[in-house]
């Protein structure tokens, strides 16, 4: 019930596409789920996250798309560039004060010129 | 702007070797965490910290110790090294609890 189920594992698009990244949840009392973009050789990075009081939210061209009632959400990124190749992982964590994160595996995107 | 500070970048060690990893944060931030990362297997929880003298288990604390004796450093003990340790570390904090986490770029250590 603490696994956060991220997919595909790799993604290639074209620039310009718009690459898609699912996550799916079990555990009801997760209401904070954040992106992060990693690259090579760096620790992760917050992205953009988003709570359950909304469906929907935009960061530049990056969109968080949040079903509650099918416990999934998903990374949108708009008019994808080479400089987006990275690993992005999703992360969920309850309202208990504390933000003890559970994530994703991760999807490695690969943006072609 | 120095932020997270982990060194070393990379270790080898042998089975049965112990050694300290070092995190430092200059941002005054009450919370700091251990995670590893494995590929495929994402970031998992190691050991974290609420403040100076607090330290509780994560998710993997099995054959890893810290502590927590100033704000600014969160150092993590591996005491008997083993090839199931072998994985990419990432010490990150955070200000509250629920506000985003820094994280440092890692150490990367293998034990054979």
């Amino acid at each position: 019930q603490q696994q956060v189920k991220q997919s595909p594992q790799s993604l290639i698009v074209q620039k310009g596409g718009i690459p898609i990244i699912n996550c799916a949840y079990e555990n009801t009392a997760f209401d904070y789920f954040p992106w992060y973009q990693q690259f090579p050789g760096k620790g992760p990075a917050l992205l953009i996250a988003i709570r359950p009081d909304v469906s929907e939210k935009k960061e530049g061209r990056f969109t968080i798309s949040f079903n509650k009632s099918a416990k999934q959400f998903s990374l949108h990124i708009m008019d994808s560039q080479p400089g987006d190749s990275a690993t992005y992982f999703c992360a969920a964590s309850g309202d208990t004060g504390f933000q003890k994160l559970v994530f994703g595996t991760g999807t490695r995107l690969l943006v072609s010129p | 702007n120095a932020g997270v500070t982990q060194t070393p970048k990379f270790r080898i060690l042998k089975i049965g070797q112990s050694m300290t990893l070092q995190c430092t944060q200059d941002m005054n931030h009450n919370y700091m965490y251990w995670y590893r990362q494995d590929p495929g297997m994402g970031l998992k929880l190691i050991y974290y910290s609420v403040g100076a003298g607090i330290t509780d288990k994560g998710e993997v604390p099995n054959g890893y110790n810290v502590s927590r004796s100033t704000t600014e450093d969160f150092p993590l003990r591996l005491e008997l090294a083993a090839p199931s340790q072998t994985s990419v570390y990432f010490c990150a904090s955070s200000s509250l609890g629920n506000s985003p986490l820094h994280f440092g770029n890692g150490t990367r250590l293998t034990v054979t």
